[in-house]
């Protein structure tokens, strides 16, 4: 069952621009991540942000979470082509299960 | 340097054959998963493993198995009963208490029916 929706699906940006993607779960979770993919690879983990967390920096990406709303989003600053890829949200719920729930993504694409 | 290694990267199966994926990794991770990718999807949980010798259907166990002998291997065959295999199989691992970390995966292995 996939938990977390991404929004929008797709993004095309302006190098140097802001990229916002957003995402949103139905269940309680006690965290919350974010993954990017390039094309044909393996997913990479970005960012972790705690239920008990609201922002989270780690260099030009920053992480919000809103458990009220159950989303997050996720803000790369100053974007370069080399963001290009999909990222993916994915829950990790209370209960202490070990699964991680992932969405289904969203398309980033930067233009030089 | 420590990772995870999928193998082949490229694999092509016959109607009615059994597949086996390899995914093998060398950092001591206790928990090992498997998940398909479809072309614009998310990804579906297949099967996983928190410990040797012990294993957990995931959302789309059917027409899958696994096993988990070893701490560094977690290999999957796709059997004649899956009816629609063919994706992109990626490997994840990572330390016990899952949720509190990241998952490292494997570059994949995509799988196609001729």
């Amino acid at each position: 069952s996939q938990q977390g929706e991404e929004d929008p699906q797709a993004l095309s940006i302006q190098e140097g621009e802001n990229a916002t993607m957003n995402c949103s779960y139905k269940t309680s979770i006690n965290n919350l991540q974010w993954y990017r993919q390039n094309s044909g690879r393996g997913l990479v983990h970005l960012i972790l942000i705690r239920s008990n967390e609201r922002e989270k920096h780690s260099g030009r990406l920053r992480v919000t979470l809103d458990t009220s709303k159950k989303s997050s989003s996720l803000l790369i600053t100053a974007s370069r082509a080399a963001d290009t890829a999909s990222y993916f949200c994915a829950t990790g719920t209370q209960g202490g299960s070990e699964k991680l729930v992932f969405g289904k993504g969203t398309k980033l694409t930067v233009n030089p | 340097d420590g990772g995870i290694t999928q193998s082949p990267k490229y694999l092509f199966r016959k109607e009615g054959q059994n597949v086996t994926l390899s995914c093998e990794q060398n950092l001591n991770h206790d928990a090992m998963y498997w998940y398909r990718q479809d072309p614009g999807q998310g990804l579906r949980l297949i099967y996983y493993s928190q410990i040797v010798n012990d294993f957990q259907k995931g959302d789309i166990a059917e027409g899958y198995s696994v096993s988990r002998e070893k701490k560094e291997s977690f290999p999957l065959t796709v059997t004649s009963a899956q009816k629609n295999p063919t994706a992109f199989y990626l490997c994840a691992s990572n330390r016990r208490e899952a949720a509190r970390y990241g998952y490292t995966f494997g570059s994949g292995t995509r799988l196609t029916v001729v």
